[in-house]
């Protein structure tokens, strides 16, 4: 069972640049989640989406968009990218009704 | 709101000493309580939950926790460690079924010493 897959698994992106984090899930599950993870701080989220076609934002959604076209891809955008972004970014789904969320291996992302 | 405090980023204990990691909530209605266990370049894994009912938890790898509402708290143990239990244990709160929200704590990172 695949699960949650997140790509790429790391990637070095230069400032200003722009780039789509991918994430798929084959659960079948509604609700659909960005975290990044920083040291010291925990995870906090970024965005979510509690079903197909609608999106909502979570704690830190500032440079950061996404889209929920169907309910197995929810991507992240990085729009342009700044050092602050630096960070290991993961997404996570949960069924409706259901407070467990799951998570996919992560993206550690390094923008210089 | 919600929020969760984890006391100690770092905790080392002997193989086969107590394992004791401590989580501290703050949410105004009844809260939904978890721990996930993050092993090194891994996503988070659910360890064990409380939603309702019984306020002992069990979860996976023989990992228990108490829901103490008096307390505000739900202390992950587990008595005796194992080499393999070393990971980031992070414990994290939400309001209600479904919510759009996990509240993470900081973690703590667990040594277990042989």
């Amino acid at each position: 069972t695949a699960g949650i897959t997140q790509a790429p698994t790391s990637q070095i992106l230069a400032a200003g640049r722009s780039m789509t984090l991918r994430c798929t899930q084959d659960m079948r599950h509604n609700a659909m989640y960005w975290y990044r993870q920083d040291l010291g701080l925990g995870l906090r989220l970024i965005h979510y989406s509690n079903t197909a076609g609608t999106t909502g934002k979570g704690e830190v959604p500032d440079g950061y968009s996404v889209s929920r076209a169907n309910t197995d891809d929810f991507p992240l955008t990085l729009a342009s990218a700044v050092p602050s972004q630096t960070s290991v970014y993961f997404c996570a789904s949960s069924t409706q009704g259901s407070s467990t969320q799951y998570f996919g291996p992560g993206t550690r992302l390094t923008v210089l | 709101a919600q929020s969760v405090t984890q006391l100690g980023s770092h905790v080392s204990v002997s193989e086969g000493a107590l394992v004791l990691l401590r989580c501290n909530y703050s949410s105004s209605v009844p809260p939904y309580l978890f721990w996930y266990v993050q092993y090194p370049n891994q996503g988070l894994q659910l360890l064990l939950k409380y939603t309702t009912g019984a306020t002992l938890v069990k979860g996976i790898n023989g990992f228990e926790a108490e829901f103490k509402k008096s307390e505000t708290s739900f202390h992950l143990t587990k008595p005796s460690a194992h080499m393999s239990d070393a990971a980031e244990y992070f414990c994290a709160v939400s309001e209600q079924t479904g919510a759009n929200n996990l509240f993470f704590g900081t973690g703590t990172r667990l040594t277990v010493i042989p």
